[in-house]
């Protein structure tokens, strides 16, 4: 099993420019998760999703979307990227809730925006 | 909203000292998870505690839930470089707990 993968692993964008971070895992796990990881902080939650076609937002979901038509993907897209959305980007997956179960977490994507 | 807090934000040991991080959650848990993420890479899972007053222990690396399952501890004995990194603690979130919020990270660095 190759885990959660993440492509690109960097990207550095022009103000206003859009892009798909891409998320696959092949754990057939139901649960996804997109964080983004600011320098010297901790975890902040995008977007989840507890399975193919059902998604819901996290504490910091502004300037981004995302999609779950399968099980193995979850894309996370930026509109119009702004300086503030520079950071590391994390995709993770788990089987079953976080009341019960850990989470895997995929190698991440560094994005800077200038 | 429910919050995750760690302290300290970052520690500067020798290596052999012992090392100790703290973690408290504004509401009860029904669970609390440790990640580790060295320089440079992504979080990796350490051990999910469960129980009221549990202590798990990994080698060198002792993990308590407390008994109102509100705060955790995770205690490095005789640090090793090693063990450099961010550690993490992180609990369930929502009614239904589908999501996992992170405390802000305790830094680990040692000095050989």
């Amino acid at each position: 099993n190759a885990g959660v993968t993440q492509t690109p692993k960097f990207r550095i964008l022009k103000i206003g420019q859009s892009m798909t971070l891409q998320c696959t895992q092949d754990m057939n796990h139901n649960y996804m998760y997109w964080y983004r990881q600011d320098p010297g902080m901790g975890l902040k939650l995008i977007y989840y999703s507890v399975g193919a076609g059902i998604t819901d937002k996290g504490e910091v979901p502004n300037g981004y979307n995302v999609s779950r038509s399968t099980t193995e993907d979850f894309p996370l897209r930026l509109e119009l990227a702004a300086p503030s959305q520079t950071s590391v980007y994390f995709c993770a997956s788990s089987y079953l809730t976080p009341s019960t179960d850990t989470q895997y977490f995929g190698p991440g994507t560094r994005l800077t925006v200038l | 909203g429910q919050q995750v807090m760690q302290i300290p934000q970052y520690q500067h040991v020798q290596e052999g000292e012992d090392f100790t991080t703290y973690c408290n959650s504004s509401t009860t848990l029904s669970n609390i998870q440790w990640y580790k993420q060295r320089p440079g890479g992504h979080p990796v899972f350490l051990i999910q505690l469960v129980k009221s007053g549990e202590v798990k222990k990994q080698k060198r690396l002792t993990f308590q839930f407390g008994e109102a399952k509100k705060n955790s501890s995770l205690h490095i004995t005789a640090t090793q470089t090693t063990d450099v990194g961010t550690y993490f603690c992180a609990g369930p979130l929502g009614e239904y707990g589908n999501k996992l919020v992170f405390g802000a990270g305790t830094i680990l660095r040692v000095k050989s």
